[in-house]
């Protein structure tokens, strides 16, 4: 079984400065994927970035990039340019490719963006 | 992109009542689609695994007889909470598989409120 760790329950950073989030993940299968999902007050999910682990380069979105350590086991997201809408619960997710599909999620993190 | 969309919203219903939840796959043909509970401040948890045209895959503590789920065509799942009881007062949200089996698309989630 795969466990999906989030250190981190709160963060919080200033507006425009950048924050990185931690999640660290437990597997001995070596195709899947990696996600960051945010969800914000409306509940509804977001795929934010998604991470291939057959690829060694980090997946990047705008301001949204990732470090992917495939021997250390994380898959970490770091946020540039921190804007008030980026508030959210934020969800590190893994999916076996081998077994169905379905994602396991970590904790999750609250990040709180201040103006 | 695909969409997804799961009704009611928000349903408020007596103790001891069954409450109905559509998933719909909108533009796209999902051979699979998940369930998760979401307890406040929490993570997703996924409670089954819907195949269209075959019986759902519970994971380990939910009760099937209590959590039905019908994926009887390619668009639609369905999962019926029966007697609910206040317990079972949660944020309930589906996913969808696409049919290439890379990317899962979310519903907009149910709030579930037993009295």
């Amino acid at each position: 079984a795969q466990t999906v760790t989030q250190s981190q329950p709160e963060m919080s950073v200033q507006e425009a400065e950048t924050v990185t989030l931690s999640c660290t993940y437990d597997t001995s299968e070596n195709n899947y994927y990696l996600f960051w999902y945010k969800q914000p007050p409306s509940r509804q999910m977001i795929l934010v970035i998604r991470q291939e682990a057959y690829k060694q380069q980090n997946a990047t979105e705008n301001r949204f990039s990732v470090n992917f350590q495939k021997a250390a086991k994380s898959f970490s997201l770091k946020i540039s340019d921190s804007q008030l809408g980026d508030t959210a619960m934020y969800f590190c997710a893994f999916m076996n490719n081998n077994a169905g599909n379905m994602l396991t999620f970590g904790g999750g993190t609250r990040l709180m963006v201040k103006p | 992109g695909a969409v997804v969309s799961q009704h009611p919203s928000r349903v408020i219903c007596k103790s001891g009542t069954s409450v109905k939840i559509e998933c719909r796959s909108l533009d796209f043909q999902a051979t699979t689609m998940f369930w998760y509970r979401q307890f406040p401040k929490q993570s997703l948890m996924l409670m089954a695994t819907s195949n269209e045209g075959s019986k759902a895959t519970y994971e380990q503590g939910v009760e099937k007889d209590k959590f039905l789920i019908n994926h009887a065509s390619l668009t639609l799942s369905t999962l019926t909470v029966t007697s609910a009881h206040p317990e079972d007062s949660s944020f309930y949200i589906c996913s969808a598989r696409d049919q290439y089996g890379e990317k899962l698309f979310f519903g907009s989630g149910t709030q579930l409120s037993v009295l």
